[in-house]
């Protein structure tokens, strides 16, 4: 299984809604990934968790919070979100040293 | 800190023919990796090509091959015999080697492949 599932693939959201975002792999990797993606640019990374622990936040708003429940499961809680934050969010995941990233097929988050 | 430039935002191709996307980083590191990721229009970035620094073997991977120039910090790109599914956006990417990775994406090159 090389697979990095996410759900929901598509999401639409009030700004004053609360939703979660959800990533689970199977492959016994270490690390995983929220990234943000805007159309043509590249990802951006929001936040990296290395064995559970949160090891880098690039500085996102607190109305983005990240939860580890175990090594399988990644999850990205939202609140309170503004029409700037509608991008595609990545999620991903890779051994903790040294190797590629396994990807999602993301989810495109909508905020009206 | 690391910074990955793509200087092609667009580029296109015959099928069949042959592209090379070009790629140069700047890092004060000695030790690190270098991808080439792939994203078509169904959006999950996927792996193309993967270069250890250390190696001075360029990577290939069937059609794909890359030309590694560690002194001149340049990462490009050949794809041979273009294929139609070949069309989607490829992204550069550097990691640093050391646990809880990082990786800095390029800007990004557009490819069409031309029937």
């Amino acid at each position: 299984d090389t697979e990095v599932t996410q759900t929901p693939k598509h999401l639409v959201m009030g700004m004053t809604n609360k939703k979660s975002l959800k990533c689970e792999q199977h492959m016994g990797h270490r690390a995983m990934y929220w990234y943000k993606q805007k159309a043509k640019k590249p990802p951006e990374l929001m936040f990296v968790y290395s064995y559970e622990k949160l090891s880098i936040n690039e500085s996102v708003p607190s109305r983005f919070s990240p939860e580890c429940p175990n090594s399988s499961l990644l999850n990205l809680h939202l609140h309170a979100l503004q029409p700037e934050d509608s991008a595609l969010y990545l999620c991903a995941s890779s051994q903790a040293t040294g190797t590629e990233a396994f990807f999602g097929q993301g989810t495109r988050l909508t905020v009206v | 800190a690391q910074t990955v430039t793509q200087s092609q935002p667009e580029m296109s191709v015959q099928e069949a023919e042959t592209v090379t996307l070009s790629c140069t980083y700047d890092t004060s590191e000695n030790n690190y990796y270098l991808f080439w990721y792939k994203q078509p229009p169904s959006r999950q970035m996927i792996l193309v090509i993967r270069q250890e620094a250390y190696k001075q073997q360029n990577a290939t991977e069937n059609r794909f091959s890359v030309n590694f120039q560690k002194a001149a910090k340049s990462f490009s790109l050949k794809i041979s015999d273009s294929q139609l599914g070949d069309t989607a956006m490829y992204f550069c990417a550097f990691m640093k080697h050391e646990a809880g990775n990082q990786f800095y994406f390029g800007t990004g090159t557009s490819l069409t492949v031309i029937p």
